[in-house]
């Protein structure tokens, strides 16, 4: 079982629709949560970290689940400019400063 | 502010051929991260550094991977020989670690994407 598991997608979404998506990870002792985006032939970036009390950061919200171990991602008002592949990350502290990532949901929005 | 560095941005070799991957990180980070990304594999760590020093290599494939980091701005990557299975994109990243925490945001580089043929 991958620590860190992801649906591929693609999640195809209308232009102004609203899209969210999971990941679950595998460690209970996971401390930091993180989503990054990547586009196509680029390098990954932080998009938001995600706290245990949820949080926003404009059109998107990020919730975590400790209990069910899985985090989430909700995108509202979509844009064009929001498609990309969604990289679900994990920080398990006792790993020190690694890094454990899912293997992304690809998200297409369309005109 | 220049972000991480990574050289060269693409490369074309042939297998049994050495290939060297270079990357600066940013200034005043204290921690350096080598990845690789595949279609089928997504985003592996191989190795990462702090403080220059190697802390976990437990992602590096096999012994034809060797990683070095001689001082706080430059780190290598070498394999030698290279086989058409390591065709990958390889991503170098670095973060400030402070005291007391982990999992800081980590800072990618463009990558260099490899083709061993």
């Amino acid at each position: 079982r991958k620590e860190v598991e992801q649906d591929p997608g693609p999640f195809n979404v209308p232009e102004g629709a609203t899209v969210a998506f999971n990941c679950t990870y595998s460690n209970s002792a996971s401390q930091s949560f993180f989503w990054y985006r990547q586009d196509c032939r680029k390098e990954p970036k932080l998009l938001m970290s995600v706290y245990s009390s949820g949080n926003e950061d404009g059109r998107f919200t990020a919730q975590l689940n400790r209990a069910s171990q899985y985090i989430s991602l909700l995108i509202r008002d979509s844009k064009l400019s929001d498609s990309a592949t969604y990289l679900c990350v994990v920080n398990d502290g006792a790993a020190g400063n690694k890094l454990t990532f899912g293997g992304g949901t690809r998200v297409l929005v369309k005109p | 502010d220049a972000g991480v560095i990574q050289s060269p941005r693409h490369e074309v070799t042939e297998m049994g051929q050495e290939v060297t991957l270079r990357c600066k990180p940013i200034s005043g980070h204290n921690s350096l991260f080598w990845y690789r990304q595949t279609m089928m594999r997504g985003l592996e760590l191989l190795i990462y550094f702090n403080n220059n020093v190697p802390i976990d290599d437990s992602g590096m494939p096999e012994d034809r991977f060797s990683a070095k980091m001689p001082n706080a701005s430059f780190s290598t990557l070498k394999i030698q020989p290279s086989e058409p299975r390591d065709s990958a994109v390889y991503f170098c990243a670095s973060t400030r670690v402070l005291e007391g925490r982990r999992g800081n945001e980590q800072f990618f580089g463009p990558g260099t994407r490899l083709t061993v043929l």
